[in-house]
């Protein structure tokens, strides 16, 4: 049972690329999320999701994009990199109350 | 909209110098709050979860009360490895599985 599974762990961009956080759960959970975390500011919500088909805005959305056409997974798009966006993004889901987080990747846009 | 605060920032204590660790919060009807640990480089790792005022959890060495303003967490005679930045998160009635977070105690214990 693995929980929650984030990959990349890190990754560098450069201003104005693209790429995808991989997010997979086998929890089968319907609520999913995406946080950011940045140093002073906690834990902040991006998107979330509450079943496959099904996604919503979170508290800072722009800039990001998610889709989730299955139960396990729930990927999370940059499609215009930029410094703003260097943080430490962590992945979720959770039942009955009960939230469970993926180890996070770490990303730097250069 | 909710709001949650911890206090301290940071916090050094002696191995067995017991203290506490503030969460206050506001929040449009509380279904639960809740107290995750984090360690450097890895994601929360949940510890309790609060539903009501009154309420107390414990496990190990650490105690979690609600009252309807504010959490408590209470470390007792703590060690090098309770190390780590406590987060309290709110969930309100209204808000699904959302998790409004504070910005977390960074904890140290020395030998």
């Amino acid at each position: 049972n693995a929980g929650v599974t984030q990959t990349p762990k890190f990754q560098v961009l450069k201003t104005g690329q693209s790429m995808t956080l991989q997010c997979a759960q086998d929890m089968n959970h319907e609520y999913m999320s995406w946080y950011r975390q940045d140093p002073g500011m906690g834990l902040r919500l991006i998107h979330y999701s509450v079943g496959a088909g099904i996604t919503d805005q979170g508290e800072v959305p722009n800039g990001y994009n998610v889709s989730r056409s299955t139960t396990e997974d729930f990927p999370l798009r940059l499609l215009s990199a930029a410094p703003s966006q260097t943080s430490v993004y962590f992945c979720a889901s959770s039942r009955g109350g009960h939230t469970f987080f993926g180890q996070g990747t770490r990303l730097t846009v250069v | 909209e909710d709001q949650v605060t911890q206090s301290p920032e940071a916090l050094r204590l002696q191995e067995g110098e017991s203290s506490s660790l503030n969460c206050s919060y506001t929040v449009s009807g509380l279904r639960g709050l809740f107290w995750y640990r984090q360690d450097p480089g890895k994601g929360p790792e949940f510890l309790f979860t609060l539903y009501s005022a009154g309420e107390e959890k414990e496990k190990e060495r650490l105690k979690a009360t609600l009252t309807k303003k504010e959490s408590f967490l209470h470390i007792t005679a703590p060690k090098p490895e309770d190390s780590a930045t406590y987060l309290c998160a709110v969930q309100a009635e209204t808000s699904g599985s959302r998790l409004t977070f504070g910005e977390g105690t960074q904890l140290t214990v020395n030998p």
